[in-house]
């Protein structure tokens, strides 16, 4: 099985920042990633996929990159609906996809 | 607009059979896979598996093979994920989400359902 980890564990930032968070596959995953916003009570949304490409209606603050075993996920300039928690998942090993443990993004 | 419908919560025993359901509208339902995800309450996301509802081709996570059953009626547009003998460590939310052709084998999840709580107690 294929380990996602995901760093850090929880995050603190100020609106108007700049946020990163970082993702590491135990063994390559091509560019097959994708990366999920979870607020509370609320099912995962589609940020972005293939590693690097915004899903529809994400707004170009959310940026992707990397490939092979090490990803990012780079939120430009935080706004108050983007304190959340933050999955990566990796759709290369066919049927075991996996997600990371997550990162909770959190107002400092 | 694409939308995944879930049933709604559910209380059961240990040892109870349940079966939840994912209804898909807005899109050509037969066309794509579905996928289950598993979220234990304060807990991260887990793959279980998915279903092509053209065929019934299932595909599971090595960790829930044998442990749940993934099926689908194509003439109603529904998913379903179905226990026959619950364990207090079912107790979770489970997520079905629409899976997305990225290439051989490689499917991500857009959209997502509102998810179905399941507690599973005594």
């Amino acid at each position: 099985e294929i380990v996602m980890t995901q760093s850090p564990a929880t995050l603190s930032v100020s609106p108007g920042e700049r946020a990163t968070l970082s993702c590491r596959a135990s063994q390559s995953v091509s560019s097959n990633l994708a990366w999920y916003q979870q607020k509370p009570g609320q099912g995962p949304r589609l940020l972005i996929y293939g590693a690097f490409t915004r899903a529809t209606g994400i707004p170009a603050r959310f940026s992707g990159s990397g490939s092979g075993t090490e990803f990012t996920l780079t939120i430009s300039s935080l706004q108050s609906e983007d304190f959340a928690v933050y999955y990566c998942q990796q759709y290369n090993k066919w049927p075991s996809y996996t997600f990371g443990q997550g990162t909770k993004l959190e107002i400092k | 607009e694409v939308q995944l419908v879930q049933s709604g919560a559910e209380v059961k025993k240990p040892g109870e059979s349940l079966k939840i359901s994912c209804k898909g509208s807005g899109y050509s339902f037969n066309a794509y896979w579905i996928g289950w995800v598993r979220q234990v309450p304060g807990k991260g996301l887990e793959w279980m598996g998915m279903i092509y509802p053209a065929d019934s081709d299932t595909r599971y996570s090595p960790s829930f093979q044998g442990q749940v059953t993934i099926s689908a009626d194509k003439s109603l547009s529904t998913a379903y994920l179905q226990w026959s003998g619950l364990k207090a460590s079912d107790t979770a939310m489970y997520y079905c989400a629409r899976g997305n052709f990225y290439g051989s084998g490689s499917y991500f999840l857009d959209p997502w359902g509102q998810g179905t709580l399941v507690t599973v107690s005594s």
